[in-house]
């Protein structure tokens, strides 16, 4: 599993709060990615990290922050959830100089 | 990055080969075929990859036509735990942060008893 972990593994949250997807690992890599998983959508990625405190923004970045301020560890929020960001969440890092990615075992948030 | 097409689905009988085509038409020069796949729930797993010739490691083996328009991903005895959705994807090595891959819907492996 290439030292990843994600927290939490399940949450319910009500439409207008905040809410933070942690991404811990624990091999050192340096590019870490957060995607989103939808019926219909496939994996599109959200936002991704080059290194601490550089972040750039993905495919579907509307809604969402993130925030690296230690290489381990790689935090997505909403902050303020609606009900189009109930999904699956999937947090990746990239081994090596190829596209080789390996995930996370994922979050799953439903927003009502 | 080049686009690439699968079957929607393919069933395989437990402890034959599963043979996964993929298109790739469009396909350049520098880009590599990369295989992952995705187990009911859990987050995408990468199989393998190649970029012209064929690749095998303990998961499975990748073949490449010679001009490279498509792929075939073998798993050469399916067991029931490789039911899964298996995704091809085209995508030049960026070497960095840049890389974006694109998972389509893949092709839902099936194998049955």
């Amino acid at each position: 599993d290439a030292g990843i972990t994600q927290s939490p593994r399940h949450k319910v949250t009500e439409t207008g709060t905040p809410v933070t997807l942690r991404c811990h690992q624990t091999e050192n890599h340096r590019y870490m990615y957060w995607y989103r998983q939808d019926p219909g959508h496939g994996l599109r990625l959200i936002h991704y990290s080059y290194g601490v405190k550089d972040t750039d923004k993905g495919e579907v970045s509307d809604g969402y922050s993130v925030s690296r301020s230690k290489t381990e560890d790689f935090l997505l929020t909403l902050e303020s959830a609606t009900s189009s960001q109930t999904s699956v969440y999937f947090c990746a890092i990239k081994s090596g100089a190829n596209e080789k990615l390996f995930f996370g075992s994922g979050t799953q948030l439903s927003v009502l | 990055d080049a686009k690439t097409t699968q079957p929607t689905s393919m069933d395989c009988a437990e402890g034959r080969a599963a043979n996964l085509p993929c298109n790739h038409s469009t396909i350049s020069g520098n880009e590599y075929v990369y295989w992952y796949r995705q187990i009911h729930s859990q987050g995408p797993q990468y199989i393998i990859h190649g970029l012209k010739n064929n690749e095998t490691n303990e998961m499975a083996s990748l073949i490449i036509t010679e001009d490279r328009k498509s792929s075939t991903l073998i798993l050469p005895h399916a067991t029931l735990r490789d039911t899964a959705v298996y995704y091809c994807i085209v995508s030049r090595n960026y070497g960095g942060s840049q890389g974006n891959l694109i998972f389509g819907k893949g092709t839902k492996l099936s194998v049955k008893p």
